[in-house]
């Protein structure tokens, strides 16, 4: 079975400055996706980036960017030039590749963005 | 285009009762998942349906059920409510391989 780990319960970051945050997981999957989601005190879950297992190039958002590191089953997000908007609980996910939506979550983290 | 919508937002009920919740997709979205997000923790998976079939289920008792109409908006049924059934429950409708997600329906058991 899959999962997905984020080991940092709460981060924070200036405004302005540029922040990472982790996610590791675990598969026997060689074809699968990873994302990253926002949600925001109003609860409603925002997709933030997505990554293609088999493409080897990092995804970029705007200011989201992704180290994605396949042999080290690695995922982080980085957050560059962070808003006070940015603040909110980010999932990491993980999605097969086949026949299936299922997502597997995981457990957060809270980034706090100071002014 | 309008997103996720999901209703009702906020929902109170007593152990033992039985409970419906209501998702309409994304327009032209045919997948609906739903998802239960307790309190601290990420969404856990309850059901995936696509063109009105289940084509995947979490690992949740029998008391969890759901359906998909034809015009793709679904429901999820919960029986014999426990106060562990409070949590925000959400539902996602995708295309390809993402999802999008609706605002949620905080359901609160006393």
């Amino acid at each position: 079975a899959q999962t997905v780990t984020q080991s940092q319960p709460e981060m924070s970051v200036q405004e302005a400055e540029t922040v990472t945050l982790s996610c590791t997981y675990d598969t026997s999957e060689s074809d699968y996706y990873l994302f990253w989601y926002k949600q925001p005190p109003s609860r409603q879950m925002i997709l933030v980036i997505r990554q293609e297992a088999y493409k080897q190039q990092n995804a970029t958002e705007n200011r989201f960017s992704v180290n994605f590191q396949k042999a080290a089953k690695s995922f982080s997000l980085k957050i560059s030039d962070s808003q006070l908007g940015d603040a909110a609980m980010y999932f990491c996910a993980y999605r097969s590749a086949g026949n299936t939506d299922k997502l597997i979550f995981g457990t957060g983290t809270r980034l706090q963005v100071f002014p | 285009d309008a997103g996720v919508t999901q209703s009702p937002t906020h929902l109170i009920k007593t152990r033992g009762q039985q409970v419906t919740l209501r998702c309409s997709p994304i327009s032209g979205h045919k997948s609906v998942s739903w998802y239960q997000q307790v309190l601290g923790q990420g969404p856990q998976f309850i059901f995936q349906y696509y063109e009105k079939e289940e084509r995947g289920r979490g690992n949740f008792p029998d008391r969890f059920s759901a359906r998909q109409f034809p015009n793709y908006s679904s429901e999820l049924n919960v029986n014999a409510l426990l106060l562990g059934d409070s949590a925000l429950y959400l539902c996602a409708s995708s295309y390809l391989y993402e999802q999008y997600f609706g605002p949620g329906t905080r359901l609160t058991v006393t």
